[in-house]
């Protein structure tokens, strides 16, 4: 059974400071893994997907990696904002879809 | 478009109470799933469909129904709510299965008392 976990439960960090997030997975056989962004009381919004072929995709500031074979991502955010404060959740896609429980950012200005 | 939309928004049910919480999406998705999240934890996915008229488990399908009758619409049916029914419900779609990008509706909080 696929498990996924991140590491930390919670961050805070001040405004200009780049950071990773981290996610790790038991089962490397996966389709792809998927970044989103949750905010209170929203749902969610996909940040990045990687497909398991892939090594790392970017969007703007965001930089995720996978590494399939020590089931391994980071989510790393360059110069955050305040604006970055969330609830960022992985999932991993295999037979069916597993998220991580998450980790809640704070950017402090 | 829409994306993916849900009713209702928020719904109190007493224990027994069935009720069906809808989900929409208008562009034409073949794979469509629900989700509950409570506090702690990550999303468990209740049950999904790779199209009309194909629905399969998830990883916590008990006192939950689903069909799929249309692309459009994935209703999930509560037959006799009980309090550990209580959490935040999402539906997702997406075009496939295995390579394509999930989108989320805004969520359904239900409160079972």
């Amino acid at each position: 059974k696929q498990e996924v976990t991140q590491i930390p439960a919670a961050l805070s960090v001040p405004e200009g400071e780049n950071l990773v997030l981290n996610c790790s997975f038991t089962d490397s056989a996966i389709y792809n893994l998927q970044w989103f962004r949750q905010d209170p009381g929203k749902g969610l919004t996909s940040l990045l997907l990687i497909q398991s072929s892939q090594r790392e995709q970017t969007s703007g500031r965001l930089n995720a990696s996978l590494d399939k074979s020590s089931g391994r991502s980071t989510l790393y955010i360059a110069a955050s904002q305040p604006g970055d404060s969330a609830t960022y959740l992985c999932a991993v896609r295999g037979n069916d879809m597993r998220f991580g429980a998450g980790t809640r950012l704070t950017v402090k200005p | 478009n829409a994306g993916v939309t849900q009713t209702p928004k928020f719904q109190v049910l007493k224990t027994g109470q069935s009720m069906t919480l809808q989900c929409a999406q208008d562009m034409n998705h073949e794979y469509m799933s629900w989700y509950r999240q409570d506090p702690g934890m990550g999303l468990r996915l209740i049950h999904y469909s790779v199209g009309a008229g194909i629905t399969d488990q998830g990883e916590v399908p008990n006192g939950y129904n689903v069909s799929r009758s249309t692309t459009e619409d994935f209703p999930l049916r509560l037959l006799s709510a009980a309090p550990s029914q209580t959490s935040v419900y999402f539906c997702a779609s997406s075009p496939g299965l295995a390579q394509e990008t999930q989108y989320f509706g805004p969520g359904t909080r239900l409160l079972v008392l």
